[in-house]
């Protein structure tokens, strides 16, 4: 299996512009998670889906965010608008019902809102 | 809330044992994680203790769980520069279904 797929690896903007990052979760896993991840914050988690539902979404920092999961299979953050304050890694993890908690994460996507 | 608390950095020589603490709060955890980062990947899962154990050993890595203090170690015997990395303590939220609770992770800076 190759993992989790995220896409793009590194994403440089200005601000005020339409952001969106990718997830594949890995096939067969019924949860995805968007986690943000900062020196000053750590990891902080955003929203998380099963059988792509979103179940909480307390995390998401204002209406400026938003996600998506119209199948199994694909996953969408968008951030409309950005700011600099957005600027992070976003990383996308998922995992399947029944396996102890074991998250799989992809490799982040980089965020630059200059 | 939940919250889980480690160190932020740790520095050892090479052929050391590090041992990296947490602290967590939510006793209904069932499991406990330890993840690591290696620089620019994503976090990969390093082993994980059931609630109801005291120990686990996992060749180079022993981790130690006091559930009345709420005090989980992880022990990496005889360190390497490949063990650079952070390394983040996890508690799962609200039983074995939840959402992770990830502290901010430890900084483990291997010196040769």
């Amino acid at each position: 299996d190759a993992g989790v797929i995220q896409s793009p690896r590194h994403e440089v903007t200005e601000m005020g512009q339409e952001v969106t990052l990718r997830c594949k979760p890995i096939s067969g896993h019924d949860y995805l998670f968007w986690y943000r991840q900062t020196m000053m914050r750590g990891l902080e988690l955003l929203i998380y889906f099963n059988n792509n539902v979103p179940i909480d979404d307390s995390g998401m920092p204002e209406d400026r965010f938003s996600a998506k999961m119209p199948n199994a299979s694909f996953s969408t953050l968008k951030i409309q608008p950005s700011e600099p304050r957005d600027s992070a890694v976003y990383f996308c993890a998922s995992k399947y019902w029944g396996s102890n908690e074991k998250l799989f994460f992809g490799s982040g996507t980089q965020l630059s809102v200059l | 809330g939940e919250d889980v608390e480690q160190s932020l950095f740790l520095s050892v020589r090479e052929g050391d044992s590090s041992v990296i603490n947490c602290t967590y709060t939510d006793s209904s955890s069932t499991y406990l994680y330890w993840y690591k980062q290696e620089p620019g990947a994503g976090l990969q899962l390093l082993t994980y203790i059931f609630s109801n154990m005291d120990m686990k050993q996992d060749q180079r890595l022993t981790v130690l769980l006091n559930k009345k203090d709420k005090h989980l170690s992880l022990r990496i015997a005889d360190t390497q520069t490949g063990d650079s990395a952070i390394y983040f303590c996890a508690e799962s939220q609200g039983g074995s279904q939840g959402n992770l609770i990830f502290g901010k992770g430890t900084k483990l800076s291997v010196k040769p």
